[in-house]
């Protein structure tokens, strides 16, 4: 069965830094998806990649997918309180998602 | 459009009881999920339906079950509720193109204590 694992599991970063979520799967990708949860709340969706090498951004955020498509990374730029929360990247499983485990961002004013 | 709707947001159960969590979807979906959230271990699927009449287990479906008798509700049923089911539990739906499911759009959970 195919698994996801993200790194890091959690960080903390100071406001108008930039970081990096990494998700590495055991096979290959059909599909990526990348969620984002605020505490208490369900998950908002933030983009999709499927193609080996796509790379896709919304406002300040960036998802890319690699060319083997095993590995997508998730970066921000200039970091706000606002993208506190928990990131977490999804696989298609054949009309399923496969979750990982999440990376819980905290961002310091 | 209200999305994905959960109720109820909160319960307590005791040990031994039973209750059906409902979600309603109101965007034509065919597709629907129920996922428990731990923390630390990110989202589990416990069971999905690629339309109404058809179900399937997931990840972590014992203790569970669930009927989709119609396109907009999935309601997800625990019979004999344990501690283990202490979670939080989020449904999903997503549309299909020609057996391809597209994103999922996610209900606010319902958080669930049994004692």
């Amino acid at each position: 069965s195919q698994e996801l694992e993200q790194s890091p599991q959690s960080l903390i970063v100071q406001e108008g830094k930039n970081l990096t979520i990494n998700c590495t799967s055991s096979k290959t990708l059909y599909g990526l998806y990348w969620y984002k949860q605020k505490y208490g709340e369900g998950l908002i969706f933030l983009m999709m990649l499927q193609k080996g090498g796509e790379e896709k951004s919304h406002e300040k955020i960036t998802a890319k997918l690699d060319e083997k498509k095993q590995q997508s990374s998730l970066h921000i730029t200039a970091s706000q309180p606002s993208h506190a929360g928990i990131y977490l990247c999804g696989a298609d499983g054949g009309g399923k998602l496969i979750f990982g485990q999440g990376t819980e961002l905290s961002v310091k004013p | 459009n209200a999305g994905v709707t959960q109720t109820p947001k909160f319960r307590i159960l005791k040990i031994g009881q039973s209750m059906t969590l409902q979600c309603t979807q109101d965007m034509n979906h065919n597709y629907m999920y129920w996922y428990r959230q731990d923390p630390g271990m990110g989202l589990k699927l416990i069971y999905y339906s690629v339309g109404a009449g058809i179900t399937d287990k997931g990840e972590v479906p014992n203790g569970y079950n669930v009927s989709r008798s119609t396109t907009e509700d999935f309601p997800l049923r625990l019979e004999l509720a344990a501690p283990s089911q202490t979670s939080v539990y989020f449904c999903a739906s997503s549309y299909s193109v020609r057996g391809v499911a597209y994103e999922q759009y996610f209900g606010p959970g319902t958080r669930l204590t049994v004692t």
